[in-house]
This record gives C-alpha cells, structure tokens and sequence, in this order.
C-alpha cells in the first residue's frame, strides 16, 4: 500500500545538537510539507517543496533546513538554532499544490 | 492577514448531528479542506469544498460560502470513534507563494454515550 513513512517515531536531542527527521512517501506525489504541531495552536508550516530541488520557507523556518533530493524524500534536519524545538512534527504529500495533503504518523522531538 | 476561527471544544451525544462552524479571512482562496485527528495521531482528509454548496461523503457533509467566508461540517449519526480534533484549512496565497495550506487550532469534540 502506498504511504507516507516517518521515522523514528520519537527522538530526543541534546542540547547543541542537529537531528534529522525522515519523511518518504511511495504515492508518487509531487508537493511534499513538513509542520509543526504544538498544544492549542494550529499546525504551522515549516518548509514545502513543489517539486525535485526546490524548496520554500513556510511560516517558522528559522533554526530548520531540508533537502529534496529525491521525489521520494524531504528530510527535515532540527538544527541547535532552534531553540525551542519540542513539538509534534508532521510530514505531508499532495499530487499538487491544490489537492489534499496526506499526512505521516508524524516524529514527536524532544530535549533530554 | 490570515485567520482561520473554530470553536475550541464541543460536546455532542452518540447518535446525534453536530455541525462544526469554520470561519476565514485569508487573501486569496484556493480550496478549503476538513482533517480528522485523533489525540496523538496524524490528520486524515475528510473532505474538500472549492464552490459553495453542500459535499456530503456518507456520515460526514460540508458546506461553503465563500461570500461569507464560512465553511462547516456535519456528522450524522455519531459515533463514539467520532471523538477527535477536527480541523479546518484554507488553501490560500500569501508569502508570495501560492497554495499554501492555512490550518485553523481545531476543533475537540467529545462524544457522549
């Protein structure tokens, strides 16, 4: 069946440390998002990708990078610039930028 | 700006309707779409409203204005499996980019025997 697979599906990280979050979808979609899900507020867009090689900045990019180097795969790296990064973090795919959004099972990130 | 408003909670009884209200104010509008989530679980599409009108998918329907700027969805006959965050999204233009989904915080709807 075809999906969206992140992994893990939790993650601690230390202070000072990078972690990367891993989101591959096998329903041949173009669009591919990552979100940010916190307590009482709506989920808020990180970065999107339309396409192979490209990649935009949602609403809160700072202290995020991704990469999209295959179709297949948008892997979001949490990087120590981020200073609050305990959340729920949801990976999505559509076929464009105008159909549903199909989500992941998400990663929930945490600081030891 | 944008902003998307829902009411934060809601109580309804087993095997009765509840309509959730979805309001908007978004510059540029695109679609707007309904996700089902369960606590600690990813959204599921439910359904998706670009004309005014009535969409009715078995249990679930929602409804668009977009003169009004309001959407809702109902479901009939409920469930206690109904018992879920259900959230509104805008797909809308902003950031000088387009397509861009804008959620609302959810609605948590608690079902009563």
């Amino acid at each position: 069946d075809g999906g969206i697979t992140q992994s893990p599906k939790y993650l601690f990280r230390k202070e000072g440390q990078n972690v990367t979050l891993s989101c591959e979808q096998n329903l041949n979609h173009d669009a591919m998002y990552w979100y940010r899900q916190d307590p009482g507020q709506g989920l808020r867009l990180i970065y999107y990708s339309q396409i192979v090689n490209d990649f935009q900045k949602g609403d809160i990019a700072e202290g995020y990078s991704v990469s999209r180097e295959k179709k297949e795969s948008f892997p979001l790296t949490v990087t120590s610039a981020q200073k609050n990064p305990t959340a729920f973090y949801l990976c999505a795919s559509s076929k464009t930028g105008r159909t549903p959004q199909h989500f992941g099972d998400g990663t929930r990130l945490s600081i030891l | 700006g944008q902003n998307i408003d829902q009411p934060t909670e809601m109580t309804a009884t087993e095997g009765a309707i509840v309509q959730i209200n979805c309001t908007y104010q978004t510059s540029g509008f695109n679609g707007l779409f309904w996700y089902q989530q369960h606590a600690g679980e990813a959204p599921t599409f439910l359904s998706y409203n670009v004309l005014d009108g009535l969409e009715e998918k078995g249990r679930f329907s929602s409804f668009l204005s977009r003169s009004k700027g309001y959407s809702y969805l109902l479901l009939k006959e409920l469930q206690m499996k109904d018992s879920a965050s259900y959230l509104c999204a805008v797909n809308s233009e902003y950031g000088g980019a387009t397509n861009k989904l804008i959620f609302g915080t959810g609605t948590l709807l608690a079902v009563q025997p």
